[in-house]
This record gives C-alpha cells, structure tokens and sequence, in this order.
C-alpha cells in the first residue's frame, strides 16, 4: 500500500531564517505531487505541484520553492521566511494522470515568529 | 473562479440525524470530489464523481451532482459524533492536474 511522510511535524522559526519541508511517497512510482497552504479556518491554497523529476508548476508566486530531486521525493524551500509564511503545510500526491483522487500527508505546522 | 464553495460553512446536528452539505461552483468540470479533514490533520478522499455521473454512493455517504446547476451535495446518513470535521469540494476542470478546494463546511455532530 502507499503511505506519503511529511516532516517535521511543527515547526517554529523566526522571521528571515530558511525552511525545508520534506514529503516522500512510498509504493507508488510516477506520482504528481503537490504542495499546498492552509491558513486557520480557510480551504486549501495550491502552491506547488509537479508531474515528473524536475518539474515544477508553480501557482503562487511568493517566497517559497520547491523541488523534486527524485520520483518520490518533494521538497518546499524558502530563504528567508515572513510572518505571513505561516500556516499548515499540506503535501499530496496522487495517480499519474489528470483529476485523479488525491493523497495527503499529516502536515506541518509552521509557525514564524 | 474555479473555487467551489460550500454550504453551509458550519452546521451542528444530533448524533443519528443526517447531515447535508452542499458544494456550488462556475466553470465547467471534469469531475468533483469531496474531502474530509479532522482538526489539525491531513485530508482524507471520500468520493470522486465524474461531470457524467448524477449520484454516488459509499457506506453512509451520497453525493449527487447537477451539472445544469453547477452544484453537488454531500449526504452523510445516520450521523456519528466521529464523523465531526471539517468537509471539503474540490472541482477538476478539464484535463487538469490541479484540485482547487472550498473552504469548507465544519461539521459538528453531538453525541
């Protein structure tokens, strides 16, 4: 069966400083990724997703990143991290293809003082 | 916008009742799905229905879809005090990779 990780759970760091989240997805090959924001109370805002290694489609330009340096492996980055960075962090993937269903991680809780 | 937007955003009922949410959006789509999230977790995928599609069905959960109306509802029969979270649509336009999510009904169901 496929399980997707997300690390670190939460996360508090201070404004200006860098973030690396990490998602990886096991038992599945060739999956889409996604990276997504949720602010408290709000629905889900799509910030990064992407269909093979290297590429990345980016929906929100902002001062974050991401990449994909292996099939199962998504990263979000910023340099230097704003107040307004914060949020639940959301990874995701889902069967290669178009409007399939999606899988999501557990999430990371980041805080930016 | 392609956003979907639930209906109601909160709603509280008694442990055995049924509970509705409803889901309208403005463009034309490939296919919606409806999402459920517990407080502080993950999402977690409950139904997926296709533009050609009226009804599904799984376990207590019922979704229909009017595609004249551009709106779909979720029905959960014989409510229980776990199915309390937060319940999300995600519509699919086209041949597109992208889900783009509601807010959210926050569903409260009290023992």
């Amino acid at each position: 069966s496929q399980t997707i990780h997300q690390w670190p759970a939460t996360l508090v760091q201070p404004v200006g400083s860098p973030l690396s989240l990490e998602c990886t997805v096991e038992g599945t090959s060739n999956p889409n990724l996604y990276w997504y924001r949720q602010a408290a109370g709000r629905g889900l805002q799509l910030l990064f997703y992407s269909v093979g290694i290297g590429q990345i489609s980016s929906e929100v330009p902002q001062n974050l990143s991401a990449s994909r340096p292996q099939d199962r492996q998504f990263i979000l980055s910023s340099k230097k991290l704003l107040l307004s960075d914060s949020g639940f962090y959301l990874c995701a993937w889902s069967p290669r293809g178009a409007g399939n269903e999606q899988f999501f991680g557990p999430g990371t809780r980041l805080t930016v003082l | 916008s392609q956003q979907g937007e639930e209906d109601p955003q909160a709603l509280s009922i008694q442990e055995g009742e049924n509970a509705t949410m409803n889901c309208s959006y403005k463009t034309s789509i490939n296919n919606l799905q409806w999402y459920r999230q517990n407080s502080g977790r993950g999402l977690v995928h409950l139904i997926l229905i296709r533009s050609n599609e009226r009804e599904k069905h799984s376990g207590r959960l019922r979704v229909t879809l009017d595609t004249s109306k551009k709106s779909s509802s979720l029905l959960i029969t014989a409510s229980r005090a776990a199915d309390t979270a937060s319940y999300f649509c995600a519509i699919v336009g086209g041949s597109n990779y992208k889900l783009t999510f509601g807010k959210g009904t926050l569903l409260t169901v009290n023992p």
